[in-house]
């Protein structure tokens, strides 16, 4: 069956840091969507990205997603304390129409 | 109101009652998700609504696991006989209806608070 994976689980960054969260599919997508999670909170959409090989920006957050369609990353320019928190992958896959699959999500700490 | 709203925000029960968990999607929203989220977890599928059908079931754990939602709005999960393993949070979200421009174009979800519970 369809398999998500977020890595890493969990990641410690220090302030002014960058760091990479990757989410990977074993079945071609349709869509993906990221979403971010603060503590105590509950999931907030951030972007979607729809194309092969899209890349979207939203300030210091950049989205990618692979030209195969079974990858996706999302990279974070000089952490602030502000970025803490889980972020999530949401998957579509092509056969299923309608239906997200969320990842394990990664877990953000920053230190400042 | 503006957006997704549950209740009740907490429940606590005993093992073996009953539970109704309920989720008032925003207005106009035709896709309705339930999911559940256990401490320091991923969010678990349990089931979609389009309108008042459901085209996929397949997370519900166990027939103890049932929704339903009528006039395309208001959606009910309803627990039965619950245990202990059923604790987490239960997080409702909904959708507008997918784009029209020619190709599919799924927009974001907007999630509720969600309801804790916590089976004893």
């Amino acid at each position: 069956g369809q398999q998500v994976m977020q890595i890493p689980q969990y990641q410690h960054v220090q302030e002014g840091e960058d760091f990479t969260t990757y989410c990977n599919s074993s079945t071609t997508l349709s869509n993906i969507q990221w979403y971010k999670q603060r503590p105590g909170g509950h999931p907030v959409f951030l972007i979607q990205l729809v194309k092969s090989g899209e890349v979207k920006k939203q300030k210091r957050l950049t989205f990618q997603f692979g030209e195969a369609k079974k990858n996706s990353s999302l990279h974070i320019t000089a952490t602030q304390t502000t970025d803490v928190g889980t972020y999530f992958c949401a998957v579509m896959t092509t056969d299923s129409w309608g239906k997200f699959q969320f990842g394990a999500g990664t877990q953000v700490v920053v230190t400042p | 109101g503006a957006g997704v709203s549950q209740s009740p925000s907490n429940k606590v029960t005993e093992k073996g009652k009953d539970v109704e968990l309920r989720c008032d999607p925003i207005s106009g929203h035709t896709a309705l998700y339930w999911y559940r989220q256990s401490l320091g977890q991923g969010l678990e599928f349990l089931i979609y609504f389009q309108g008042n059908s459901a085209p996929d079931k397949s997370g519900l754990p166990s027939d103890r696991f049932s929704a339903e939602r009528t006039g395309g709005s208001v959606s009910t999960l309803t627990i039965q006989r619950t245990q202990q393993e059923d604790s987490a949070v239960y997080l409702c979200a909904s959708r507008q209806p997918p784009g029209t421009s020619g190709r599919r174009s799924y927009n974001e979800q907007f999630f509720g608070p969600g309801t804790r519970l916590t089976v004893l």
